[in-house]
């Protein structure tokens, strides 16, 4: 089992603020995943990462940016945050390259912009 | 097209009683894989049972059961003696054979709110 973390668990935040959204995990995991969910509504997949200094974009296209610098780290960025990016953010990570791979989540972000 | 479809937005069930929540897939490869989240109100994502396309056996974790019909191509998740912990969304993934070019990645459908009631 993972062990997965992400802050904050919540942000209310003006429009047009910068904002950066923490994951960390601490078994190693190679892989990690940024996903976004609407409220009641299925997960999307934005951004993910195979390793350090690889990161790739997701099938929903996102003005968000990520970086992976350290394999433990995975942080989501916005420049400028708008009403629009009002959403739960989930962290995952995974590890092992083969089919039946778990991934592992974090508790999530609910963002909220003014 | 829809990759995986789940038909029930909402489902009740008496505590103690079991319960399916139906997922279909649509795919092209022969490898993949389906996975079973659960999602509580406080919003994280809980992973519950994985069954593999080769796999001849339905997968089985504790009151959790994977009713696997391959040629239907579905996956429906059964819960058995329903408790009222089980009240929440449980959505259903699947990850395509690397053939696809998906790689690690999960497609999700769109979830399943499954209410238990005392």
């Amino acid at each position: 089992e993972a062990d997965i973390y992400q802050t904050p668990r919540y942000l209310v935040i003006g429009t047009g603020k910068k904002i950066t959204l923490e994951c960390s995990q601490t078994m190693g995991h190679d892989k990690m995943y940024w996903y976004q969910q609407d409220p009641g509504m299925e997960l999307h997949l934005i951004h993910y990462s195979y390793g350090v200094n690889s990161t790739e974009k997701g099938d929903l296209s996102s003005e968000s940016t990520v970086s992976r610098i350290r394999t433990e780290h995975f942080p989501l960025t916005l420049e400028s945050a708008r009403p629009s990016h009002t959403s739960q953010y989930l962290c995952a990570s995974s590890e092992g390259g083969i089919l039946k791979e778990t991934q592992y989540f974090g508790p999530g972000t609910r963002l909220l912009v003014l | 097209a829809q990759k995986i479809t789940q038909t029930q937005p909402g489902m009740f069930v008496q505590e103690k009683e079991a319960v399916t929540l139906d997922c279909t897939y649509d795919t092209s490869d022969q490898s993949y894989g389906l996975f079973w989240y659960k999602q509580p109100s406080s919003g994280e994502m809980i992973f519950l049972i994985y069954q593999g396309s080769y796999d001849e056996q339905n997968a089985t974790e504790g009151r959790y059961s994977l009713n696997f019909q391959k040629a239907r191509k579905s996956a429906n998740l059964v819960i058995s003696a329903s408790q009222l912990g089980d009240s929440a969304m449980y959505f259903c993934a699947m990850r395509e054979g690397f053939s696809g070019g998906s790689n690690y990645k999960l497609t999700f459908g769109k979830g399943t709110l499954l209410t238990v009631n005392p």
